[in-house]
């Protein structure tokens, strides 16, 4: 079975401008979320998908942050304009979406460097 | 708000100790709690689920306990070895299904 898939692996870019990172979640899973994880914390939630519909985007700064997952599958998560204390890694899980044993399955990451 | 605290935040044991990680978090109204490992430069991956009417869960070396009511659970990894070197993060579920971590525990077990 393959696991989730995420591209680009590294960026770097200057304060102010824009960068897109990719996911493709498991087949068949329902769910899509996406962490930011600084350098010396856990993972905290972005934005969670369900289908393609959003379920939770409360810890998204929507001023500068943007999400989609177009036909239910893959997602891109967008920064513009992007500022140095957004320079982290990027997360991209997804799971099957139902039951109280929902495991998550979390791709590689892209680490973002915002100099 | 929930929050998640794992202590200690590093560790460094001989191979061959066994050891305890801690979680603590703070609303006890959670559907399960995660254990999952980091290795540098990659993503997570899930070790262990206790839902919340479990006290335990074990998978080979490794035994996780829950306390609910106390906002506790430890992991124990029995027999360390080089290998287990990793970042260790417990995270809860609220019933979003979403998670919230703790900040990890840096483990390095020494030949």
């Amino acid at each position: 079975e393959a696991g989730v898939a995420q591209s680009p692996r590294y960026k770097i870019i200057e304060k102010r401008q824009s960068v897109a990172f990719w996911c493709n979640p498991i087949s068949g899973h329902a769910t899509l979320y996406w962490y930011q994880q600084i350098l010396g914390q856990g993972p905290k939630l972005l934005i969670q998908f369900q289908n393609n519909g959003v379920v939770d985007d409360s810890q998204l700064p929507k001023d500068r942050f943007s999400a989609e997952r177009l036909k239910g599958v893959d997602s891109t998560l967008k920064i513009q304009p992007a500022k140095l204390e957004d320079s982290a890694v990027y997360l991209c899980a997804s799971s099957l979406g139902r039951g109280r044993t929902d495991t998550q399955y979390f791709g590689p990451g892209t680490r973002l460097t915002v100099l | 708000k929930q929050e998640v605290t794992q202590i200690p935040a590093a560790l460094s044991v001989p191979e061959g100790e066994n050891l305890v990680l801690n979680c603590s978090f703070t609303d006890s109204a959670i559907y399960n709690l995660q254990w999952f490992r980091q290795d540098p430069g990659k993503g997570l991956t899930s070790l262990l689920l206790i839902q919340s009417s479990q006290r335990e869960q074990t998978s080979g070396r490794l035994n996780a306990s829950l306390d609910k009511s106390s906002g506790r659970s430890t992991l124990y990894i029995a027999a360390s070895q080089p290998g287990d070197s990793a970042t260790y993060l417990c995270a809860v579920d609220t019933g979003r299904r979403a998670l919230t971590f703790g900040s990890g525990t840096r483990l390095q077990v020494q030949p």
